[in-house]
């Protein structure tokens, strides 16, 4: 089965912009996640979408967005770009994520895509 | 109380030797607890997750060790090897909060020397 896939791996951006990184899940799998990786902060959740709703959304600003296809492909965008966004975008998904069987909660990482802001 | 604490930040190691990777949380809600090594320019990989309702669970020469008392729970790493050298995060999830969002910890960087 294939894993999670990122596209594109590597972005260089300039301030002001706006970017699109997108995630195929693992075939099956309805929920997506994600996360953004920073050396300072650690792996922050951004958001998760689940049926091409988001769920949840964690304490970023507006300016990040998501959204997801009814095949459970994902996308997230960042507008007005800022040298802060600068970070690794890890995408994860799961059969569901809801309480229950262990292996709904189960998240599979993709490689991410990294994201320079110059 | 969403944070996940995890020590120590650095772990250096002799081959053949125990790595022992420590995690304390606050929020009772949390549910599931999983354990993800990273290495560099890959994304996290699934170790071993464990629920509150049991004490230890052990693939290969992984361990979890879970004290729900103490709201602490920790990683073992039998026999370490030069291979297992790699960032290692726990997390958490808030059954409160529908959906799969992990709250993890600071990260541990792991060395194990040959």
């Amino acid at each position: 089965k294939a894993g999670v896939t990122q596209t594109p791996r590597y972005l260089i951006k300039t301030r002001g912009q706006q970017v699109t990184l997108s995630c195929s899940p693992i075939s099956g799998h309805r929920s997506v996640s994600w996360y953004q990786q920073t050396p300072g902060q650690g792996l922050q959740f951004l958001f998760e979408y689940f049926s091409e709703t988001q769920r949840n959304k964690g304490n970023f600003p507006g300016r990040f967005s998501g959204r997801q296809f009814s095949n459970s492909r994902s996308e997230m965008n960042v507008s007005t770009l800022e040298l802060g966004d600068s970070a690794l975008y890890l995408c994860a998904s799961s059969l569901s994520g809801t309480s229950g069987r262990a292996s709904s909660n189960e998240q599979f990482f993709g490689p991410g895509t990294r994201l320079t802001v110059l | 109380q969403q944070q996940v604490k995890q020590s120590p930040q650095s772990l250096i190691v002799q081959k053949g030797g125990i790595s022992i990777i420590n995690c304390a949380y606050e929020n009772t809600a949390f549910d599931y607890f999983p354990w993800y090594q990273q290495f560099p320019g890959k994304g996290p990989a699934l170790l071993i997750a464990i629920r509150p309702d049991v004490s230890e669970k052990k693939e290969g020469r992984f361990t979890i060790s879970f004290n729900k008392s103490a709201k602490q729970f920790s990683l073992h790493i039998m026999d370490s090897q030069p291979g297992d050298s790699a960032t290692y995060f726990c997390a958490a999830r808030d059954r409160e909060t529908s959906g799969s969002r992990l709250t993890f910890g600071e990260g541990t960087q792991l060395t194990v020397n040959p």
